[in-house]
């Protein structure tokens, strides 16, 4: 079976745009989260869905926001880029909404905004 | 606020050495505690995950522990070989489980051959 995948790989924008994640989770998993990892940091957590509603939010600006889809894929949006927005973007997926199972995550986006 | 703190931030040992990775959690209402690996530019691999009402997991030359009451839990490898060169994160997930993981820093490994 194929793992979680996220798309694109890399990416570089600038100040002020716009920018699109997606992500695909594990198939039969219906609960995606998205978490922010800065160089030399761990990853921080943005937003957890389960079955198209949103779970758990970190604590990021409303300039982030996700969505989940009726096939259990994801997209993590982000307005108004800035500078300290460059990171790593992780994608994480489980079985159900059940935080007692495993997260196993995507290979990420890495986000350079210059 | 939970805060997970690891210790070393860096370790770097000879190929064959038996090893010890610290994490220490501040809040001990957890649900569980996992382990993972990161490669350099990659994503996260889950190695253990240790329900609140467990001891100790293990796989492999992996063992983890967990000692909720101290918030407290140690990753053990043993006879340690210079593809588990890579930083070693360890995070929580609180009784509620809505904010997902809070992960700490990572501990840097190098394994010399």
């Amino acid at each position: 079976d194929a793992g979680v995948t996220q798309s694109p790989t890399h990416l570089i924008k600038t100040r002020g745009q716009h920018v699109t994640l997606r992500c695909s989770p594990i198939s039969g998993h219906k609960s995606v989260s998205w978490y922010q990892q800065v160089l030399g940091q761990g990853p921080q957590f943005i937003f957890q869905y389960y079955e198209k509603e949103e779970r758990g939010r970190g604590n990021f600006p409303d300039r982030f926001s996700a969505r989940q889809f009726p096939n259990y894929s994801s997209e993590l949006n982000v307005n108004a880029l800035l500078l300290g927005d460059s990171a790593l973007y992780l994608c994480a997926s489980r079985s159900q909404g059940a935080y007692a199972k495993t997260q196993y995550f995507g290979p990420g986006t890495r986000l350079l905004v210059l | 606020k939970q805060e997970v703190t690891q210790i070393p931030a860096a370790l770097s040992v000879p190929e064959g050495e038996n090893l010890v990775l610290n994490c220490s959690f501040t809040d001990s209402a957890i649900y569980n505690l996992q382990w993972f690996r990161q490669d350099p530019g990659k994503g996260l691999t889950s190695l253990l995950l240790i329900q609140s009402s467990q001891r100790e997991q293990t796989s492999g030359r992996l063992n983890a522990s967990l000692d909720k009451s101290s918030g407290r839990s140690t990753l053990y490898i043993a006879a340690s070989q210079p593809g588990d060169s890579a930083t070693y994160l360890c995070a929580v997930v609180q009784g509620g489980g809505a904010d997902g993981l809070t992960f700490g820093k990572g501990t840097h490994l190098i394994i010399q051959p």
